[in-house]
């Protein structure tokens, strides 16, 4: 089958750094992408990873190891509006290269 | 900015009973998807389309579903007849060509079966 897990919650105060971990177990690949996601609201697209290593996007980071099946978020300068449920995703790779969710994680910033 | 959009926002519905979700996707965009999300839990893939046919669908998308293309803008998803649990929020995200890694996806349409 295909899994991706994350943890369910994380709680971080304002300003603080927080990693949300994501490992995958997937029959194709292609890039490992993170969305954000408000109350229920639109996914919205945060960061891209194609190959192993790391990508910073302003105060978003993403990472990836292939070899390793693993990928992280790191979120720095921690703001209240960043409470949000954060998904990992993988691109399947096929012909129109759908996306299968992982799990998600609920963060709670606290001031 | 470009964005997908998505009507109606909420849909209430008798079991059994036809409905259509409806979307517009970016405009130069050419690869369209559907997606659930049931409440609380994580967004499945349900159908994509490429080149005005279905490119690949899930399990979930049984033959009570469907999808068109009618004309240049409009995408949907048609549930012909439907059950308690299709209830959930139904996105629909179009991507480019170049940036196929990067789906936007429009505000959802919550669809409640009674």
């Amino acid at each position: 089958g295909q899994s991706l897990e994350q943890p369910s919650e994380v709680t971080a105060v304002e300003g603080a750094i927080v990693q949300i971990n994501c490992t995958y177990q997937t029959s194709g690949f292609y890039g490992l992408s993170w969305y954000q996601q408000h109350d229920g609201g639109a996914p919205t697209f945060l960061s891209y990873n194609a190959l192993d290593g790391l990508e910073e996007t302003g105060r978003f980071s993403s990472f990836l190891s292939r070899s390793d099946s693993y990928g992280y978020l790191l979120l720095q300068e921690l703001q209240m509006k960043d409470s949000a449920s954060y998904f990992c995703a993988v691109g399947d790779g096929g012909a129109t290269n759908k996306l299968i969710f992982g799990t998600g994680t609920l963060l709670a910033v606290q001031p | 900015e470009p964005e997908v959009t998505q009507t109606p926002s909420h849909q209430v519905t008798q079991m059994g009973q036809e409905v259509i979700l409806r979307c517009v996707p970016i405009s130069n965009h050419l690869y369209f998807y559907w997606y659930r999300q049931i409440l609380g839990q994580k967004v499945e893939f349900l159908v994509s389309f490429y080149n005005n046919e279905i490119s690949e669908k899930s399990e979930i998308f049984d033959d009570q579903f469907s999808v068109e293309r009618p004309d240049g803008s409009n995408f949907t998803l048609k549930i012909r007849s439907t059950k308690l649990e299709d209830s959930a929020m139904y996105f629909c995200a179009s991507s480019d060509a170049d940036r196929f890694h990067e789906q936007y996806f429009g505000p959802g349409t919550r669809l409640t079966v009674t």
